[in-house]
């Protein structure tokens, strides 16, 4: 049973580009989450898919959009890239009508903006 | 607005110690809490998750308690190895299960052979 999946690994961009991350669930789950973790601090919420519509969002700039697909595979696009956008950028898989609606989460993509 | 904190920051014990780290939140409301484990540079392991309507929960050496009208939980962590070394992260869900997690900022713990 794969867990959740992320790519890529590292990915080192520059001030004002734009970048794509990507996410597979875990099986049979339904709903992906995104969150950004910087240096030393716990991660931070940015927005949640689910039925390929955006559920619910943190306190991020409009920069940051998302997309989930009918597979529930979900991408994390981040526009005008800033110094502060580097960060470990980690997803979650649940099922949505889960009874405890555990998180599951991927290994992350290390983000560098120079 | 919930806030979640862990105290301390770090923790450096010798092995076969047993150690509890904390874990505090301002909002009681919530419908549960998870432990993860982080190890440098990488993703987050579910270690524990309690229901709002549970007290505990065990998974081995570990054992994670809740106490709603106080705000707290702690993660116990019996005869610990340097196997155990990592950051240890608490997240709360808030009482909508929205599933958005609201974390602490974690407890960096090394354990010495």
């Amino acid at each position: 049973d794969a867990g959740v999946t992320q790519s890529p690994t590292h990915l080192i961009k520059t001030r004002g580009q734009q970048v794509t991350l990507r996410c597979s669930p875990k099986s049979g789950h339904d709903t992906v989450s995104w969150y950004q973790q910087a240096l030393g601090q716990g991660p931070q919420f940015i927005f949640q898919y689910y039925e390929e519509e955006e559920r619910q969002r943190g306190n991020f700039p409009d920069r940051f959009s998302g997309h989930q697909f009918p597979n529930y595979s979900s991408e994390l696009n981040v526009n005008a890239l800033l110094l502060g956008d580097s960060a470990l950028y980690l997803c979650a898989s649940s099922f949505f009508q889960g009874r405890n609606n555990e998180q599951f989460f991927g290994p992350g993509t290390r983000l560098t903006v120079l | 607005k919930q806030e979640v904190t862990q105290i301390p920051a770090a923790l450096s014990v010798p092995e076969g110690e047993n150690l509890v780290l904390n874990c505090s939140f301002t909002d009681s409301a919530i419908y549960n809490l998870q432990w993860f484990r982080q190890d440098p540079g990488k993703g987050l392991t579910s270690l524990l998750l309690i229901q709002s309507s549970q007290r505990e929960q065990t998974s081995g050496r570990l054992n994670a308690s809740l106490d709603k009208s106080s705000g707290r939980s702690t993660l116990y962590i019996a005869a610990s190895q340097p196997g155990d070394s990592a950051t240890y992260l608490c997240a709360v869900d808030g009482s909508s299960n929205t599933g958005k997690l609201i974390f602490g900022q974690g407890t960096t713990l090394q354990v010495k052979p």
